[in-house]
């Protein structure tokens, strides 16, 4: 598609529920990283996929999150028994190149609400 | 801890007037820095980004101005327009990472 794409753009979930964040990414970019901006905070990183390469995990707050990435294209973040800390804007991104010297392209993101 | 300390947290200027957010980090290891620009319910898009080689870019009405020595970089925004409104975000990144660190963010308004 023309730019990354982000679903649901919303989403509100009971407290304990589990969550999946879908991104699809740009077509033919390599690189996809998830990132999680909370209200009136900076972006945070949480995990950064690269080809066929190992993800690289080490922004992922606990293990009640994961992330995979299907075939080098599509990926879901996946947030088991959801707290309300887990509120936040979830966005997604994607480059054609590792992305930390020419910057990113990024979803519109999906914004979860635990109740 | 906050690897990319960014100030102000909000910024309020009149139309066609200089809009100016500031930026620091520690890491030299820190060698592309970019500026990102988020309007509400939009991700944040790419505005104008330098290296350490030089100490100012310009792109139309936005100049990032780069001290190396001091490990501090700015955004001005000349003109300032109502249609800039929006969230600014500075971020750092090195090539030997996979990630960039992000400012917390100035929301500006520009005031008609």
């Amino acid at each position: 598609g023309a730019g990354v794409s982000q679903s649901p753009s919303n989403k509100v979930t009971e407290k304990g529920k589990d969550v999946e964040l879908r991104c699809d990414p740009i077509s033919g970019h390599t690189a996809l990283y998830w990132y999680r901006q909370s209200l009136g905070q900076g972006l945070e990183f949480l995990i950064y996929f690269q080809g066929n390469s190992a993800p690289d995990k080490s922004g992922l707050p606990s293990d009640r999150f994961s992330a995979e990435r299907t075939g080098g294209s599509v990926s879901t973040l996946t947030i088991q028994r959801t707290q309300q800390e887990d509120s936040a804007v979830y966005l997604c991104a994607s480059s054609t190149t590792p992305a930390t010297n020419y910057g990113y392209t990024f979803g519109s993101g999906t914004r979860l609400t635990v109740v | 801890q906050q690897q990319v300390k960014q100030s102000p947290q909000s910024l309020i200027v009149q139309k066609g007037g200089i809009s100016i957010i500031n930026c620091a980090y520690e890491n030299t290891a820190f060698d592309y820095f970019p500026w990102y620009q988020q309007f509400p319910g939009k991700g944040p898009a790419l505005l104008i980004a330098i290296r350490p080689d030089v100490s100012e870019k310009k792109e139309g009405r936005f100049t990032i101005s780069f001290n190396k020595s001091a490990k501090q970089f700015s955004l001005h925004i000349m003109d300032s327009q109502p249609g800039d409104s929006a969230t600014y975000f500075c971020a750092a990144s090195s090539n030997t990472g996979n990630q960039f660190y992000f400012g917390t963010g100035t929301s500006l308004t520009v005031i008609p």
